[in-house]
């Protein structure tokens, strides 16, 4: 019973390196987001798919793409990681007519 | 303008007595859906109330209810009988929009704080 993972859960970059966060979901899910946390600012949507081949931006996509290949997938990418995207990353899905997200466990990011 | 504003930054409770978190929320699509999310110390996202913006009665799960008042725009969150383990960061959250392109935001949360 997998629901939707992330990895790594753990990561420290230098400036200007890239990386990608994984996100995968096994439950056919349509809809799939991004969402950073940092102290105080609650969640924040950097971008979402509700579908294979099909995303948007959301509040904060600068410095993050992404991209839907798959049902399944939902990889985000830092194309030159900054001190600024140190923050906790979590991945979501749902049914993309109602119903609540579900997260996966989160990813701690930070970039020196 | 914020979306979802949830205005009290920290809450304290007595144990076994009720508690009101505060949600308003901004939108003029008449589709919508209004949930609360739990986020203990541990950090995972908990889901615990959803509700429609057609729905007629106010949804419960348990302890918890949503006090759902369309024309104020309020979507409350009530804890009956608070238990310590009810410590925690609250999100409320809105999914907006039609068509398949439906947004999910979140306001900046609510710490509880339930007292023994």
């Amino acid at each position: 019973n997998a629901g939707v993972t992330q990895t790594p859960k753990f990561q420290v970059l230098k400036t200007g390196q890239s990386m990608t966060l994984q996100c995968a979901q096994d439950m056919n899910h349509e809809y799939m987001s991004w969402y950073r946390q940092d102290p105080g600012m609650g969640l924040r949507l950097i971008h979402y798919s509700v579908g294979a081949g099909i995303t948007d931006q959301g509040e904060v996509p600068n410095g993050y793409n992404v991209s839907r290949s798959t049902t399944e997938d939902f990889p985000l990418r830092l194309l030159s990681a900054a001190p600024s995207q140190t923050s906790v990353y979590f991945c979501a899905s749902s049914y993309s007519l109602g119903g609540g997200l579900f997260f996966g466990e989160g990813s701690r990011l930070t970039v020196l | 303008a914020q979306k979802i504003t949830q205005t009290q930054p920290g809450m304290f409770v007595q144990e076994k007595e009720a508690v009101t978190l505060d949600c308003t929320y901004d939108t003029s699509d008449p589709s919508y859906g209004l949930f609360w999310y739990k986020q203990p110390s541990s950090g995972e996202m908990i889901f615990l109330i959803y509700q429609g913006s057609y729905d007629q009665q106010n949804a419960t799960e348990g302890r918890y209810s949503l006090n759902f008042q369309k024309a104020r725009k309020s979507a409350n969150l009530v804890i009956s009988a608070s238990q310590l383990g009810d410590s925690a960061m609250y999100f409320c959250a809105m999914r907006e929009g039609s068509g398949g392109y439906q947004k999910v935001t979140f306001g900046t949360g609510t710490k509880l704080q339930v007292i023994p």
